[in-house]
């Protein structure tokens, strides 16, 4: 059964970056893209972007100017940054297993509040 | 970047009613549609993907339509479990899009 369990800061200040790690337990690391998604409080789910373990990478054209995304496969963990963080990417992140065209596994969230 | 408009925002039902959540995307789809279910403070769980396939574990009141820019998710009988928010999502051009929600709710 794959598992994703992340972790990281869960409060920041503004122009600070972002930093988030997912670790994948169960099933295959390599054969599939791994994204990770937010959700505003009582709003509905963004998606940021995607990486490879080749190191491809799909990014929200909205945020990929700030994003930059990850992946060890030594540690079978991938990564988020996100930079220059204001109060609008208050949200709780999310890691995900993608398919090509849809998410089965889901990480537990991890709320990260951006306050002065 | 394909933009999915969900209708309604709310649904309020009784259990046993039948649910019926529309998502219509701003131009044709191509990889289809997939759906999610939501509860307070979870992670969103598939539902539907390609559709009309119910992801693994989903009983079989759920049912799934459309193609195109039309789409929608039938829930035939509401049970006490499936009051929560609802998610269409698509990819297109290496894009993930996901709709604004519909929340179904205990009338």
């Amino acid at each position: 059964q794959v598992q994703l369990q992340q972790w990281g800061a869960g409060l920041m200040k503004p122009s600070e970056t972002l930093s988030l790690t997912c670790a994948v337990k169960g099933g295959s690391f390599g054969s599939y893209y791994w994204s990770w998604i937010r959700q505003a409080p009582g709003k509905g789910l963004e998606w940021i972007g995607e990486s490879s373990r080749y190191g491809d990478t799909n990014y929200s054209p909205s945020l990929k100017s700030r994003v930059s995304m990850s992946v060890d496969t030594s540690k079978n963990q991938f990564s988020l940054k996100l930079s220059s963080v204001t109060a609008a990417d208050t949200a709780v992140y999310y890691c995900a297993r993608g398919s090509m065209y849809y998410f089965v596994y889901w990480g537990q969230g991890t709320l990260v509040t951006v306050s002065s | 970047e394909i933009v999915l408009t969900q209708s309604p925002a709310t649904l309020s039902l009784s259990p046993g009613e039948r649910a019926t959540l529309s998502c219509r995307a701003s131009q044709r789809v191509s990889s289809s549609i997939a759906w999610y279910q939501q509860k307070p403070g979870q992670a969103p769980r598939l539902v539907m993907y390609d559709a009309s396939t119910r992801a693994t574990g989903i009983p079989g009141r759920f049912s799934g339509s459309g193609s195109g820019t039309d789409f929608t998710l039938t829930i035939s009988s509401l049970e006490p479990e499936d009051f929560a928010v609802y998610y269409c999502q698509q990819r297109s051009n290496w894009v993930f899009t996901f709709g604004g929600g519909t929340k179904v709710e205990i009338k």
